[in-house]
């Protein structure tokens, strides 16, 4: 069973420039999560999905960052217009109902500069 | 809100002994507690899952514990190798499906 997908695997791009990560999720998890680790840091929460529902996006810098999570499945993460301090890995990551592990995508390694 | 909290940030250790990675918390109403690999430039690996009503679990030559009431869990990896080289997070999670992190443990095991 494929993991959790996502692209670009790195990005560079240019301050105020937008940008968009993807991320398919496993196959039935209806739980999904977007985090930024920022290097030498833990991940950080930016959003979590449950289907189709933003159900906790309370560490989504709104002002410039959204996403979407379209029929529950897929999502995308945006950033417009990008910052020098957005440059980080951002994470994807999905689980089952509650209580379960939760698994991670390999990250998309974004530098803005 | 939850803090998780990683001692030490780094370790090195010679190939072949054992040793233990510290994970506190600051909230003890955790659903579980997750261990996670993480090689350089990639995602998270998850290593071991601990229910709130368990005390421990073991994979291989990886065995957590998890003592709810004084918030810490620690990560026992026996008989060290170089591949077991990364870094080691460990992740709460509580209320609203909230996976909380601590900032990691970096691990080299030298040959």
């Amino acid at each position: 069973e494929a993991g959790v997908v996502q692209s670009p695997r790195y990005k560079i791009i240019e301050k105020k420039q937008p940008v968009a990560f993807w991320c398919n999720p496993i196959s039935g998890h209806n739980t999904l999560y977007w985090y930024r680790q920022n290097l030498g840091q833990g991940p950080e929460l930016l959003i979590r999905y449950e289907n189709e529902e933003a159900v906790d996006d309370s560490q989504l810098p709104k002002d410039r960052f959204s996403a979407e999570r379209l029929k529950g499945v897929d999502s995308t993460l945006k950033i417009q217009p990008a910052e020098l301090g957005d440059s980080a890995v951002y994470l994807c990551a999905s689980s089952a109902p509650i209580d379960t592990e939760a698994f991670f995508g390999q990250g998309t390694r974004l530098t803005v500069v | 809100k939850q803090e998780v909290t990683q001692i030490p940030a780094a370790l090195s250790v010679p190939e072949g002994e054992n040793l233990v990675l510290n994970c506190s918390f600051t909230d003890s109403a955790i659903y579980n507690l997750q261990w996670f690999r993480q090689d350089p430039g990639k995602g998270l690996t998850s290593l071991l899952l601990i229910q709130s009503s368990q005390r421990e679990q073991t994979s291989g030559r990886l065995n957590a514990s998890l003592d709810k009431s004084s918030g810490r869990s620690t990560l026992y990896i026996a008989a060290s190798q170089p591949g077991d080289s990364a870094t080691y997070l460990c992740a709460t999670e509580t209320s609203g499906s909230r996976l909380t992190f601590g900032e990691g443990t970096q691990l080299t095991v030298n040959p």
